[in-house]
């Protein structure tokens, strides 16, 4: 079956470390995206992708980093510099063209310890 | 700049009700989405409306969309306790959806 994938599911940094959030996607699907969701909030827009080594910063991109390489991967990197990353962190994939929604993965919960 | 707000934020109401769940969004859009979210898990998509007037209903939720008034509705008919979970609406500018933006989501609770 068709989906994405996200992993780990929980994540536990440290002050200072880099970590870096999975997504796979088998859905032959053309953009991807990546929200931050905070409890009780609505999602925000880190990065999204159209095209294979291409991407754009949403309204959150500070302290993030992102990369394209295949049409099926984009992870998602937290940086040391974002001072609060603490969050729920959601994949998603779509078609570019169309009256399509999109398409979430299960989530990936990162906490600093 | 795309602005998605819904409102209630939150909604408790008992089995049986029925209740309105809006969402309002800032410039002139062709297209709105619906989504489900269950505590601790991904959002699922529920419906989405492309033009003005479009009604769409699935069970007991039905959700229409109005581009004049900028506005769109997802109606709850005589509620049950497995429609408890957050509904997020959500708004595109453009044809290629890559400037998706979301409300902040209404945290519905049915209690028997």
């Amino acid at each position: 079956d068709g989906g994405i994938t996200q992993s780990p599911k929980y994540l536990f940094r440290k002050e200072g470390q880099n970590v870096t959030l999975s997504c796979e996607q088998n859905l032959n699907h053309d953009a991807m995206y990546w929200y931050r969701q905070d409890p009780g909030q609505g999602l925000r827009l880190i990065y999204y992708s159209q095209i294979v080594n291409d991407f754009q910063k949403g309204d959150i991109a500070e302290g993030y980093s992102v990369s394209r390489e295949k049409k099926e991967s984009f992870p998602l990197t937290v940086t040391s510099a974002q001072k609060n990353p603490t969050a729920f962190y959601l994949c998603a994939s779509s078609m570019n063209i169309g009256a399509y929604g999109y398409t979430f993965g299960s989530g990936t919960r990162l906490t600093v310890v | 700049e795309l602005k998605v707000e819904q409102n209630p934020l939150f909604l408790s109401m008992q089995e049986g009700k029925n209740y309105t769940i809006y969402c309002n969004y800032s410039t002139t859009s062709d297209r709105l989405y619906w989504y489900r979210q269950d505590p601790g898990k991904s959002l699922e998509s529920l419906f989405v409306l492309l033009s003005n007037g479009a009604v769409k209903q699935e069970g007991r939720l039905m959700a229409s969309l109005d581009t004049k008034a900028r506005l769109s509705t997802l109606h709850i008919t005589a509620a049950v306790h497995d429609l408890s979970a957050t509904y997020f609406c959500a708004s595109s500018l453009t044809y290629n959806n890559n400037d998706m933006r979301f409300g902040a989501g209404t945290r519905l609770t049915v209690k028997p």
